[in-house]
């Protein structure tokens, strides 16, 4: 168990519908990451935040979004679903965010998204 | 920004014997090459860590090696054995300022045959 938790575990909804996926960090980790991995596809990087603020941005659609709360917890939004956002979509949480730094990033078991 | 090339994309070994994995990363100012282990339905796991300073580091039977002239770094998992088979991801961090995002090869799916 990595510390990292993600719910819900799995997810089925019909394409043109929105969800919200939530993921607490370990405690006392800073930088919260979503990636998405669909069959076949290693780990695309969608975003970063840090201590409530978009550090990094990766191949994230329009029609997703994210936030990071004050509790740090963060949620990933994804709206008008395509049969193609079906995925596993992971979280990962490290230690820091700033500059020159780097940290181990420890994965969330995931949610597997079904869009039907 | 960085791109990461890893090859094989499968590879098959009989237990016991010795599996190497290699990736290729384009942007000379990454410093941080880690690798994950991730089992079939399962989180990506860390298992080995390599920064730009060090040219090689071990880990009972995984090794990593780094070069950094070549931008190239290497797995290697001696006295295979059945749990290892999963998918391997290497990775390497990306230098952009004040981000920790990392940029992952597309997997090797590694298969240790008793």
């Amino acid at each position: 168990d990595s510390g990292v938790t993600q719910t819900p575990k799995h997810l089925i909804t019909a394409t043109g519908q929105r969800v919200t996926l939530r993921c607490s960090p370990r405690s006392g980790d800073l930088s919260v990451y979503w990636y998405q991995q669909s069959l076949d596809q290693g780990l695309q990087f969608l975003i970063q935040y840090y201590n409530g603020e978009e550090r990094a941005k990766g191949n994230i659609l329009e029609r997703f979004s994210a936030q990071q709360f004050p509790d740090l917890h963060s949620e990933l939004n994804l709206s008008s679903l395509e049969l193609g956002d079906s995925a596993l979509y992971f979280c990962a949480s490290s230690a820091r965010g700033g500059q020159g730094r780097h940290n181990e990033q420890f994965f969330g078991p995931g949610t597997r998204l079904t869009v039907l | 920004g960085e791109n990461v090339e890893q090859h094989p994309s499968t590879l098959s070994v009989q237990e016991g014997d010795s599996a190497v994995i290699k990736c290729t990363y384009s942007d000379s100012a990454s410093n941080y090459f880690p690798w994950y282990k991730q089992e079939l339905g399962k989180r990506p796991q860390l298992i080995i860590d390599i920064r730009s300073n060090v040219g090689e580091k071990k880990d009972q039977r995984i090794a990593v090696t780094l070069n950094k002239t070549a931008k190239h770094f290497s797995l290697h998992i001696t006295e295979t054995q059945p749990e290892d088979s999963a998918v391997y991801f290497c990775a390497a961090k990306d230098s952009g300022a004040g981000s920790y995002q990392l940029t992952f090869g597309k997997g090797t799916k590694l298969s240790v045959i008793p």
